[in-house]
């Protein structure tokens, strides 16, 4: 079983659709997660991290996170053919401060938004 | 002002040549990492240094050497360069961010390996 596993896709939405990228892990002790974007040929760029149960929201973007059952999701709201990339779910066993030390991710899911 | 910069860009050789890729952040982290990208967009870590010490040694084959000759550099050297090499390598630095530790990415080295 890999350690941090995502829908590979590809996903495809249409222009003002909501997207849904899904990531689950294996490591019960995993304390903190974060969403990376990363666009074809450039660097993963982080959008979004969460550490405790529930939803964080940031514009159009909320993660969802259960730890019951290791399961942590990404929301992008009317989608735009800019958030056409792959979305990286990284996961970490360390707290808020000190948590990016050991990132371990999954293999990332493209999503392509058609306008 | 670029945070971390990664040299060469692009980076295409033989098999067997030894290689270097440079990093460096300008962000006063502590912590650098090196993370290879595959094919198939796979991100895995393969070094971490922390104030110039190694915190974390992945599985790697020796032929690859890590050296942070400061806190704001973080080189990789690989030896006698294989197919399999092949990847994008990104480097990357961390520190707090509004109370949150947070990874920021280089922009990639590219290597082919003929």
């Amino acid at each position: 079983q890999k350690e941090v596993e995502q829908n590979s896709g590809p996903l495809s939405v249409p222009e003002g659709a909501i997207a849904s990228l899904n990531c689950t892990y294996s490591d019960r002790v995993s304390q903190s997660f974060f969403w990376y974007r990363q666009y074809s040929g450039k660097s993963p760029e982080l959008i979004m991290s969460i550490y405790s149960n529930g939803d964080k929201e940031d514009g159009r973007f909320t993660a969802q996170l259960n730890k019951a059952s290791q399961y942590v999701s990404l929301l992008i709201r009317d989608s735009q053919p800019s958030d056409s990339a792959t979305y990286l779910c990284a996961v970490n066993r360390g707290g808020r401060t000190g948590s990016a030390r050991q990132l371990t991710f999954g293999s990332g899911t493209q999503l392509t938004v058609l306008p | 002002d670029t945070a971390v910069s990664q040299t060469p860009k692009y980076l295409v050789t033989q098999m067997g040549n030894d290689k270097s890729i440079k990093c460096e952040q300008n962000l006063g982290h502590d912590t650098m990492y090196w993370y290879k990208q595959d094919s198939k967009k796979f991100l895995k870590i393969m070094f971490s240094y922390n104030n110039k010490e190694l915190i974390i040694n992945e599985t790697v084959p020796n032929r690859f050497s890590p050296k942070s000759p400061d806190k704001a550099h973080l080189n990789l050297h690989i030896n006698s360069l294989e197919l399999g090499d092949s990847a994008v390598y990104f480097c990357a630095s961390s520190g707090l961010a509004g109370g949150l530790d947070t990874q920021y990415f280089g922009p990639g080295t590219r290597l082919t390996v003929l």
